[in-house]
């Protein structure tokens, strides 16, 4: 199985601040990753797909990069509604598996 | 738009068994791949099922191989997860996911609102 280690796994910043999220996986798998954004009690809700591609209606605050094994979630100016938690996801093979998460804390 | 609505969630005790529905509607049913996602209480998100659009494949974590069951009825367009043998560390939320693109299975866009199961005696 491939593993997905995101670092850090808590991080706190300030509205208007530049904030990058990284996830490592313990095999290539090309650009085959994700990220979600999940708040609590609420599900997760795709951002990024194929390592850098934005999803509909997201804003263009959020962008990814990255191939091989090592993967970068950035958001450009961190804005309130910002504050969740974010996964990354490898669709390299099966089983899928997820980062353990990185929680975002707005100052 | 694109709507999916679990149910079948609830208490079970251990061993026993449980099968979570998912209602979907705004798509056409049998062009995706469709998935169940849990997620432990105060814990990370865990790929549990996927099958395909065609319905011709499925995939399973080790974790629920030989367990759960996933399948799709494609006359009411719903999704199922039968779970057997059901065990403490299956207590989680359980959310379906629509693929985002057709002929794949690889991204999980929408999600579900999610079913809470809770295996305890």
């Amino acid at each position: 199985d491939i593993q997905m280690t995101q670092s850090p796994s808590s991080v706190s910043a300030s509205v208007g601040d530049r904030v990058t999220i990284s996830c490592r996986a313990s095999q290539g798998i090309a650009s085959w990753l994700a990220w979600y954004q999940q708040k609590p009690g609420k599900a997760p809700k795709l951002l990024i797909y194929a390592a850098s591609s934005l999803q509909s209606g997201v804003p263009s605050r959020f962008s990814g990069s990255g191939s091989g094994t090592d993967f970068t979630l950035t958001i450009s100016s961190l804005q309130p509604e910002d504050s969740a938690t974010y996964y990354c996801q490898q669709a390299s093979s099966f089983p899928r598996t997820f980062g353990q998460g990185t929680k975002l804390e707005i100052k | 738009e694109v709507q999916l609505l679990e149910s079948g969630g609830g208490l079970v005790q251990p061993g026993g068994s449980l099968r979570l529905s998912c209602a979907a509607s705004g798509f056409t049913f049998t062009n995706y791949a469709m998935s169940w996602v849990r997620q432990a209480p105060g814990k990370g998100l865990e790929w549990v099922s996927s099958l395909t659009g065609s319905g011709d494949n499925t995939y399973y974590a080790d974790s629920v191989k030989g367990r759960f069951t996933i399948s799709r009825d494609t006359s009411v367009n719903t999704l199922y997860l039968q779970m057997n043998s059901l065990r403490a560390e299956d207590t989680a939320v359980y959310y379906c996911a629509k693929d985002l693109y057709s002929s794949s299975t690889n991204w999980f866009d929408p999600w579900g609102q999610g079913t809470l199961v809770t295996v305890s005696s």
